[in-house]
């Protein structure tokens, strides 16, 4: 049983791009959510997606943008990258409430 | 919102040691979840225990709801268990994110 898994590991990108990040749940699972994790703490929620819509969002600008597709994939874009946007996005998956979590993807943004 | 403390923020114990980690938080909770970040930034999960006492081998949880606290237990600490541990909490208002602590920073010496 693959867990969850995402694309790309790593990712370099330079101010002013965009970039979309992948996610596939967990087998059995319908609810992705996105989390942002600086250097040194905790990750942030960013937003949940359920149904292909997004069920709740955390406090992130309106760039910060995603998608969920039929089979429950789902996609994370963020456009008008910015330095601070540089972190580990991780993804999420759940039926329920306990939430398994991907390898994540770190974006560098130069 | 919700507010997770962990305790302490750093900790050094040698090979064999015994150690105990401390999440209070500050209203009621639907979900709480302990993790490991190992040092590739992956997220493990290690209890889902919202209430109650639940035992993995050598870990241990207990979560005191009326109380707002949830404590970790590591015994015989292997260098392995070295990483970050977190608290995630997800607030009883059917909220559906995860509130994440700042994590305990444990390192583990042969």
């Amino acid at each position: 049983d693959a867990g969850v898994t995402q694309s790309p590991t790593h990712l370099i990108k330079t101010r002013g791009q965009q970039v979309t990040l992948r996610c596939s749940p967990k087998s059995g699972h319908d609810t992705v959510s996105w989390y942002q994790q600086a250097l040194g703490q905790g990750p942030q929620f960013i937003f949940q997606y359920y149904e292909e819509e997004e069920r709740q969002r955390g406090n992130f600008p309106d760039r910060f943008s995603g998608h969920q597709f039929p089979n429950y994939s789902s996609e994370l874009n963020v456009n008008a990258l910015l330095l601070g946007d540089s972190a580990l996005y991780l993804c999420a998956s759940s039926q329920g409430t306990e939430q398994f979590f991907g390898p994540g993807t770190r974006l560098t943004v130069l | 919102g919700i507010q997770v403390e962990q305790s302490p923020p750093d900790l050094i114990l040698q090979e064999g040691a015994n150690s105990t980690l401390r999440c209070n938080f500050s209203d009621s909770v639907n979900n709480l979840q302990w993790f490991h970040q190992n040092p590739w930034g992956q997220l493990i999960n290690l209890f889902y225990i919202p209430s109650g006492t639940k035992q993995n081998g050598r870990l241990s949880a207990t979560t005191v709801a009326t109380e707002r606290y949830s404590l970790l237990y590591i015994s015989s600490s292997q260098t392995t268990d070295s990483g970050v541990y977190f608290c995630a909490v997800e607030q009883m208002d059917s909220s559906y994110k995860l509130i994440f602590g700042s994590g305990t920073r444990l390192l583990v010496r042969p």
